[in-house]
């Protein structure tokens, strides 16, 4: 079965530091991976998507990692701001998956100022 | 500006009553998807349509169900046949069936009364 996994659920830590959030997926036959942002009671921001062939991605202070052959991603926060507080969603879109997204359940994180 | 616009924000069910959620997009996307989201699980697919009067079940479709008339709207209504309705319900779009859903509306929390 294919499966995405985010752990941590939820990352406290202090302004300023930079901070790296994981995501694990299941079957390494993966089409893309993106990232995503979400803001308490609001719908989803696109922040990065790595195609299968991509090693990373950045877009100012966020770079996202792609390893298929150990089904790992992780995006890295640099200088990490209160502005960043919210939830982190990890999609995958598989070969075989008909266009479809399979998603992590989230990391919540808080950015204490 | 383009976008998404989902309504209700808030919505209460009734038991025995169907429910209407509205999505409306300015963005001329070909395709739409309706999510579910509830805490501590990822975003599952509930309906897509890749084009006017075409739509597709989900993962999630039981209790569900939704129309596709005009290009620029997706409804979904929530039947009594749903028998865990509450969550928070997302809708987005995308180009075409091609590419993955990039555009998120803020979303509509229903609650059951």
């Amino acid at each position: 079965k294919q499966e995405v996994t985010q752990i941590p659920a939820a990352l406290s830590v202090p302004e300023g530091e930079n901070l790296v959030l994981n995501c694990s997926f299941t079957d390494s036959a993966i089409y893309n991976l993106q990232w995503f942002r979400q803001d308490p009671g609001k719908g989803l921001t696109s922040l990065l998507l790595i195609q299968s062939s991509q090693r990373e991605q950045t877009s100012g202070r966020l770079n996202a990692s792609l390893d298929k052959s150990s089904g790992r991603s992780t995006l890295y926060i640099a200088a990490s701001q209160p502005g960043d507080s919210a939830t982190y969603l990890c999609a995958v879109r598989w070969l075989d998956s008909n266009y479809q997204l399979i998603w992590g359940a989230g990391t919540k994180l808080i950015i204490k100022p | 500006d383009g976008g998404i616009t989902q309504s209700p924000k808030y919505l209460f069910r009734k038991e025995g009553q169907n429910v209407t959620l509205s999505c409306e997009q300015n963005l001329n996307h070909d395709a739409m998807y309706w999510y579910r989201q509830d805490p501590g699980q990822g975003l599952r697919l509930i309906y897509y349509s890749q084009i006017v009067n075409d739509f597709q079940k989900g993962d999630i479709a039981e209790g569900y169900s939704v129309s596709r008339e005009k290009k620029e709207s997706f409804p979904l209504t929530v039947t009594s046949a749903q028998k865990n309705p509450t969550a928070f319900y997302l809708c987005a779009s995308s180009v075409n069936r091609d590419n993955q859903p990039q555009h998120f509306g803020d979303g509509t929390r229903l609650s059951i009364l």
